[in-house]
């Protein structure tokens, strides 16, 4: 199948401090990106839905000045939390969909797991 | 907005036993998906499931959609070791279109 990475697979910042993750589709061009947030023992959260070269398209109760996403190109999106505080400590995951005669199907990076100390 | 449930959340399920999860939508889907996650894991996409009354097989894991396109479930016979993780079903809208994920099923299997 396809994959799909994300970098860092780990980060442990300070309060108030800027955290960059990125998302790759490796051997395709993904028509859409994904970025989720789960926390232990929950589901995945949508946060945002990234599409190359356009807005992201924010969930209802996430922040879009504190959660910047830019979609650079059909293989490339980073997340960014600004400021972050204790409480967006948590597994951020992305996923690329590949559209394809009517189906679709999203790979999942491995996840970013962000500690804010 | 668009919700969708499991049931149940927890399943513990004897080696070699059968077990059945859950997955119902307030809205009709376009599709629905499932979803393996691992402990320590990121999910990882079992199956697609598009069509009203669908039924899908992969070795000892059957799916359905159902007839309305509300529900589907994932029925897993002779249940091993390896089957523990949590399982999720995600709706979808449309083909492409952003996926509401279920709250999952978390299976731990008793040797």
């Amino acid at each position: 199948g396809a994959v799909v990475s994300q970098h860092p697979s780990w980060v442990i910042c300070k309060s108030g401090t800027s955290v960059k993750i990125e998302c790759r589709s490796l051997d395709f061009q993904a028509t859409t990106m994904f970025w989720y947030r789960q926390f232990p023992k929950q589901s995945l959260m949508l946060m945002a839905t990234s599409n190359e070269g356009s807005k992201a398209t924010y969930e209802q109760g996430v922040e879009k000045d504190k959660f910047l996403i830019n979609h650079a190109s059909l293989t490339l999106s980073t997340l960014t939390v600004t400021s972050a505080h204790p409480e967006d400590s948590s597994f951020y995951i992305c996923s690329a969909t590949i559209l394809a005669g009517g189906r679709s199907e999203q790979f999942f990076g491995p996840g970013t797991r962000l500690t804010v100390l | 907005g668009q919700q969708v449930m499991q049931i149940p959340q927890y399943q513990h399920v004897q080696e070699g036993e059968d077990f059945t999860t859950y997955c119902n939508s307030s809205t009709t889907l376009s599709n629905i998906q499932w979803y393996k996650q691992r402990p320590g894991g990121h999910p990882v996409f079992l199956i697609q499931l598009v069509k009203s009354g669908e039924v899908k097989k992969q070795k000892r894991l059957t799916f359905q959609f159902g007839e309305a396109k509300k529900n589907s479930s994932l029925h897993i016979t002779a249940t091993q070791t390896t089957d523990v993780g949590t399982y999720f079903c995600a709706g979808g809208k449309a083909a492409g279109n952003k996926l509401t994920f279920g709250g999952g099923t978390r299976v731990l299997v008793k040797p």
